[in-house]
């Protein structure tokens, strides 16, 4: 059973624009949801994470928006550059066995 | 350089042979984690280790050992690799109470 559904698995937005990827859970223990970059040969890296106490955080051109009645959190990248060409994950976290990720979001900035 | 260093960064391996991928981290992290990365479904927790000489099961753990003798190597053991092992493999750690998790490079593990 996957906790974390994340949609779309892929999205191409030019250069500009504000590519919006959205991830939903079930399971209201979740205290932690991260957002990971990862480019092709690398290993995921910690772009921004919320708490489910704010409703949303922004660092950079990166912003999480966070519905907790809805179970809802969504990543916005302002500005997008075709250097922000990558794929995505969301993750959330209630225990202690660590995070669930969701299964990724292909995302390409064309120029 | 601080991190986690990962090997080997890729392997071919035939079925039925025994298989350690090495992870190692001087962050002094107490958690640890092993993920296998497959297209399509995204990262999967295979084990854990929230503490020098604990381990836990992750999702997927059917295959896979694990132990943590210490603070700093989380080495993962496939005893006798199948054809669906293939995948690339994640380590990562974290420290108690910060959640941000810092991964390795991975391994890339083909089994023929």
């Amino acid at each position: 059973q996957q906790q974390v559904k994340q949609s779309p698995q892929s999205l191409i937005v030019q250069k500009g624009g504000i590519p919006i990827i959205n991830c939903a859970y079930e399971n209201t223990a979740f205290d932690y949801f991260p957002w990971y970059q990862q480019f092709p040969g690398k290993g995921p890296a910690l772009l921004i994470a919320i708490r489910p106490d704010v409703s949303e955080k922004k660092e950079g051109r990166f912003t999480i928006s966070f519905n907790k009645s809805a179970k809802q959190f969504s990543l916005h990248i302002m500005d997008s550059q075709p250097g922000d060409s990558a794929t995505y994950f969301c993750a959330a976290r209630g225990g202690a066995d660590g995070l669930t990720f969701g299964k990724g979001t292909h995302l390409i900035i064309q120029p | 350089i601080a991190g986690i260093t990962q090997a080997p960064t890729s392997q071919i391996l035939a079925a039925g042979r025994r298989m350690t991928l090495r992870c190692t981290q001087d962050m002094r992290h107490n958690a640890m984690y092993w993920y296998r990365q497959d297209l399509g479904l995204g990262l999967r927790l295979i084990h854990y280790s929230n503490t020098a000489g604990t381990t836990g099961k992750g999702e997927v753990p059917d295959g896979y050992s694990v132990s943590r003798a210490n603070t700093d190597d989380f080495p993962l053991t496939l005893a006798s690799a199948v054809p669906s092992q293939t995948s690339v493999y994640f380590c990562a750690s974290s420290e108690t109470g910060y959640y941000g998790y810092t991964f390795g490079s991975g391994t890339r593990l083909t089994v023929v």
